[in-house]
């Protein structure tokens, strides 16, 4: 089955700076990659995903880059404000060309600590 | 809309108990899930369904029944508790038959003693 790996586990950066998250796959198969943001008690909600198809995808300060031959991934933000304070978790899916997927595969989350 | 609605929010089970946790969505998604998270181990899918009738293992599924009557809802069953089953609990559903952009339920916090 799929494996997510995500680094760092913890990270923390002064408010106006940027944070990088990594994760990488292990199957090749896999074509859809989102990331959620979960704050502390809350659900876990979509912040972005990206395809197979696109090398990099942006909404507004978030942005997420794709390396398929190095099946590893990555969440960008810029700008951080205390409010993107949380845990974060990518995830690695095959979704099949008509309906369908294989099961959603979660790394085991970052927490992002932006200091004001 | 309401979304996903998970109930109990919080509950506490003696070992060897069962009992079911609910899950309810009323934006007419075709796909369900049921997600455990435990601290450091990130959120792993217990059950799924790609529509009413249809119910598929996830990669934890051991203790755990599930069955899916109608669209709208798609409970959890515990058999019998056990400590390991210790957790929260998220439901989360899709439209379409896929687990594209998830919504999540608010979770159930559950502890067996």
């Amino acid at each position: 089955g799929e494996n997510v790996e995500q680094h760092p586990s913890t990270l923390s950066v002064q408010e106006g700076d940027s944070a990088v998250i990594k994760c990488t796959y292990s199957d090749s198969a896999s074509n859809y990659f989102p990331w959620y943001k979960q704050e502390l008690g809350k659900r876990p909600q979509l912040i972005i995903d990206i395809r197979s198809n696109v090398g990099e995808k942006k909404d507004q300060r978030i942005a997420v880059t794709l390396n398929k031959t190095a099946k590893h991934f990555s969440l960008h933000i810029t700008e951080t404000q205390p409010e993107d304070s949380a845990v974060y978790f990518c995830a690695a899916s095959l979704l099949y060309s008509g309906a369908g997927s294989y099961q959603l595969t979660f790394g085991k989350g970052t927490k992002l600590s932006v200091i004001p | 809309n309401a979304g996903v609605t998970q109930t109990p929010k919080f509950q506490v089970l003696k070992t060897g108990q069962s009992m079911t946790l609910q899950c309810a969505q009323d934006m007419n998604h075709e796909y369900m899930s049921w997600y455990r998270q435990d601290p450091g181990m990130g959120l792993r899918l217990i059950h799924y369904s790609v529509g009413a009738g249809i119910t598929d293992q996830g990669e934890v599924p051991n203790g755990y029944n599930v069955s899916r009557s109608t669209t709208e809802d798609f409970p959890l069953r515990l058999l019998s508790a056990a400590p390991s089953q210790t957790s929260v609990y998220f439901c989360a559903s899709s439209l379409g038959r896929t687990n594209e952009k998830l919504f999540f339920g608010s979770g159930t916090q559950l502890s067996v003693l």
